[in-house]
């Protein structure tokens, strides 16, 4: 599986941007980049998917590099509910197979 | 539409019994993976389930075993339980092919 790599914590000023970094160098043809985000004391949410083109849903938004050896999940204004671990996963979606592989992910912390 | 719910939420067991977690998914969801979760280790997938055969595996021991029935519902068993086994042991449903794994909140397993 192609691994990821993200910084292992990140701060930020409640309402201001965050650019949550991912970088994924070995990243094939055929995957799909994907974000979920794990509250405290809860399980995973998904957050938004890509594949080249930058996304935007009503969570966030997420910038794929032109060669996609990266990526940046952008949340517009943080909120103290947006306090969690950001995990970027990359997932052979044509297979569609569900064996997420979650790395370390990024623990944000939203100061008010 | 109800979320996907995880029985029992929380469980307590002695070193070398065995134990079964249940999985109900979302109605319509035909796969059903889950996840095992450690302080150490992180987020690490164990199986895949769909319509009923195991589509994907971990690197897990073979005491870690799951099945689906015709429902959908999963359940998963650990045999011979060991220390390291304490985790969060967490379900994830989606529907066919679909791109979004829906969590549940978890099954907090401690082995004394």
């Amino acid at each position: 599986d192609a691994k990821t790599t993200q910084p292992n914590s990140m701060e930020s000023n409640e309402e201001e941007p965050v650019h949550l970094p991912c970088n994924h160098s070995t990243i094939s043809g055929t995957d799909y980049i994907h974000w979920y985000r794990q509250l405290p004391s809860q399980g995973p949410e998904y957050v938004i998917h890509g594949l080249t083109s930058n996304v935007n849903n009503r969570m966030a938004s997420l910038a794929i590099a032109e060669d996609r050896k990266s990526s940046t999940l952008i949340l517009h204004r943080a909120t103290l509910r947006d306090a969690a671990v950001y995990y970027c996963i990359l997932r052979d979606d044509q297979t569609g197979a569900n064996n997420l592989f979650f790395g370390t992910g990024t623990r944000l912390t939203v100061i008010p | 539409k109800a979320g996907v719910t995880q029985t029992p939420r929380y469980l307590i067991k002695t070193r070398g019994q065995q134990v079964t977690l249940s999985c109900s998914p979302i109605s319509g969801h035909r796969s059903v993976s889950w996840y095992q979760q450690t302080p150490g280790q992180g987020l690490q997938f164990l199986f895949e389930y769909f319509s009923e055969t195991q589509r994907n595996k971990g690197n897990f021991p073979g005491r870690f075993s799951g099945r689906q029935f015709s429902n959908s519902r999963s359940e998963m068993n650990v045999s011979t339980l060991e220390l390291g086994d304490s985790a969060l042991y967490l379900c994830a449903s989606s529907s066919y092919q679909d791109f979004e794994q829906f969590f549940g909140p978890g099954t907090r397993l401690t082995v004394l």
